[in-house]
């Protein structure tokens, strides 16, 4: 079983919410991504957790902040987003750090 | 800036033929090697995965690797409508901990 779940899978909000993005695996991987994806773009890195500690942050702009509550639960919360963060965002979990298996994603409109 | 370069296409082949998938990379660190499918709209699907140069074969589709040329190829043979999608090619490095991706390569599976 490969599976990573995400909820939900559309998200609307204003520029003014909170909100939070939800990812969960049950594989026992211990490798978690945040991922963007712009239309016809390939996914960009976010953030990588790792044995339940961030280690990678790609420079993203303080107002998405990642959170891994245990090894199988990552969160991405949002607060004062531009429209320009409109996208789809993608969990992923791998096992060792190569292999990475991605969950359905959230498609955010930001307004 | 380390790359992962494909053909954006689209690669239009007749139902039933062979598509071949091309990917270049430029960092010979690059230690691992991966092919996702996404659909429009969806996220990405793993599909074949490969370390060693040669060849590695499931079911209709065949990942190569060349790392003496950098070079990763994906051929799908019996090509279906099905197969219409987006393919991803990315490489993992492991001084860095993560996938790069290249721009994705459309393909169109014609009646």
């Amino acid at each position: 079983d490969t599976e990573v779940t995400q909820t939900p899978k559309h998200l609307v909000m204003g520029m003014t919410n909170k909100k939070s993005l939800k990812c969960e695996q049950h594989m026992g991987h211990r490798a978690m991504y945040w991922y963007k994806q712009k239309a016809k773009k390939p996914p960009e890195l976010m953030f990588v957790y790792s044995y339940e500690k961030l280690s990678i942050n790609e420079s993203v702009p303080s107002r998405f902040s990642p959170e891994c509550p245990n090894s199988s639960l990552l969160n991405l919360h949002l607060h004062a987003l531009q429209p320009e963060d409109s996208a789809l965002y993608l969990c992923a979990s791998s096992p060792i750090g190569d292999t990475q298996y991605f969950g359905p994603g959230t498609r955010l409109t930001v307004l | 800036q380390k790359e992962v370069e494909q053909n954006s296409g689209p690669l239009s082949v007749p139902e039933g033929a062979i598509a071949s998938l091309n990917c270049t990379y430029s960092d010979r660190g690059s230690q691992s090697f991966f092919w996702y499918r996404q659909y429009s709209g969806k996220s990405p699907e793993l599909i074949m995965f490969i370390y060693s140069n040669g060849d590695k074969e499931d079911g209709r589709f065949t990942a190569q690797l060349n790392k003496a040329s950098q070079y990763v190829s994906l051929l799908i043979r019996d090509s279906q409508p099905s197969d219409s999608a987006t393919y991803l090619c990315a490489a993992f490095t492991g001084t860095a901990s993560k996938l790069t991706f290249g721009t994705g390569t459309r393909l169109q599976v014609t009646l």
